[in-house]
C-alpha cells in the first residue's frame, strides 16, 4: 500500500514532442505528489507537484494532470527539450508522515 | 535561505575500511533530514531518516549507521565497508513532507 508504480522505466521522445510519465498509488491517504527531476551526478530537484483537490497543474511546459478516482497521476513535458533528458522521479506523501515514497524513476532523453 | 552541504562528492575506499559521509544544512531549524542510496541507473533507496537530535529511524537492515549529533548535521557511517556499499549517497533534508530538498551527492565506489 505503500508503493508507487512509476512508467516508463526509460523514454526516448523527439524533440518538440511531448513527454508523458506515469505513476499510479494505493494509498488513499496520500495528498501530496511531487515530481523531481535528477540530472547525471546530481541529487534530485523539485521540479513540481500537486495536491488531490486539484485535477492538473500546470508550470511552464511542464503539467501534473491527477485522477483521484482512479489513483493515478501523470507529468507532461510539452515541446520537449534536449535540457530537459534526465531522470524523473514521482513521489506520494501524506502530512502527518515524516517521509515520501519515491516511484521507481523514468530515464527520458530527448533526441535532437 | 536555507542550503544542504554535503561531502565529500567523491570517495573510494577499500573493502573493509571505515566510512562517514557529512550531511550539515543551513538557514532551517529542526529540520527532518534523510539519506538515500541510489544504485547506478536505478531509483532512490531511503536508508535512514531523522526527525530530531538523536532519533534515527532505520529503513533497510543493512551494514551502515546513522546519527544526528546536532540539529543540523546528519552522519553516516559503517565500520566496515562491503563491495554493495558502493552506490550514490544523497542527504536531504525538509521542513514537512514532501518539500525535500537533496544535496550534490557523494559518489563511493568501494574497491
Amino acid at each position: 500500500q505503500q508503493q508507487v508504480k512509476q512508467s516508463p522505466q526509460s523514454l526516448i521522445v523527439q524533440k518538440g514532442g511531448i513527454s508523458i510519465i506515469n505513476c499510479a498509488y494505493e494509498n488513499t491517504a496520500f495528498d501530496y505528489f511531487p515530481w523531481y527531476q535528477q540530472f547525471p551526478g546530481k541529487g534530485p530537484a523539485l521540479l513540481i507537484a500537486i495536491r488531490p483537490d486539484v485535477s492538473e497543474k500546470k508550470e511552464g511546459r511542464f503539467t501534473i494532470s491527477f485522477n483521484k478516482s482512479a489513483k493515478q497521476f501523470s507529468l507532461h513535458i510539452m515541446d520537449s527539450q534536449p535540457g530537459d533528458s534526465a531522470t524523473y522521479f514521482c513521489a506520494a506523501a501524506y502530512s502527518s508522515a515524516s517521509k515520501i515514497i519515491f516511484g521507481s524513476g523514468t530515464r527520458l532523453s530527448i533526441r535532437p | 535561505s536555507q542550503t544542504i552541504h554535503q561531502w565529500p562528492a567523491t570517495l573510494v575506499q577499500p573493502v573493509g575500511s571505515p566510512l562517514s559521509l557529512e550531511c550539515t544544512v543551513e538557514g532551517t531549524s529542526n529540520p527532518n533530514l534523510y539519506w538515500y542510496r541510489q544504485a547506478a541507473g536505478r531509483g532512490l533507496q531511503l536508508l535512514f531518516y531523522s526527525v530530531g537530535i538523536g532519533q534515527i529511524s532505520s529503513e533497510v537492515p543493512q551494514n551502515l549507521s546513522a546519527s544526528r549529533p546536532q540539529d543540523r548535521q546528519f552522519i553516516l557511517s559503517s565500520k566496515k565497508l562491503l563491495l554493495s556499499d558502493s552506490g550514490f549517497y544523497l542527504c536531504a533534508w525538509s521542513a514537512g513532507p514532501g518539500g525535500y530538498t537533496f544535496g550534490s551527492g557523494t559518489r563511493l565506489t568501494v574497491v
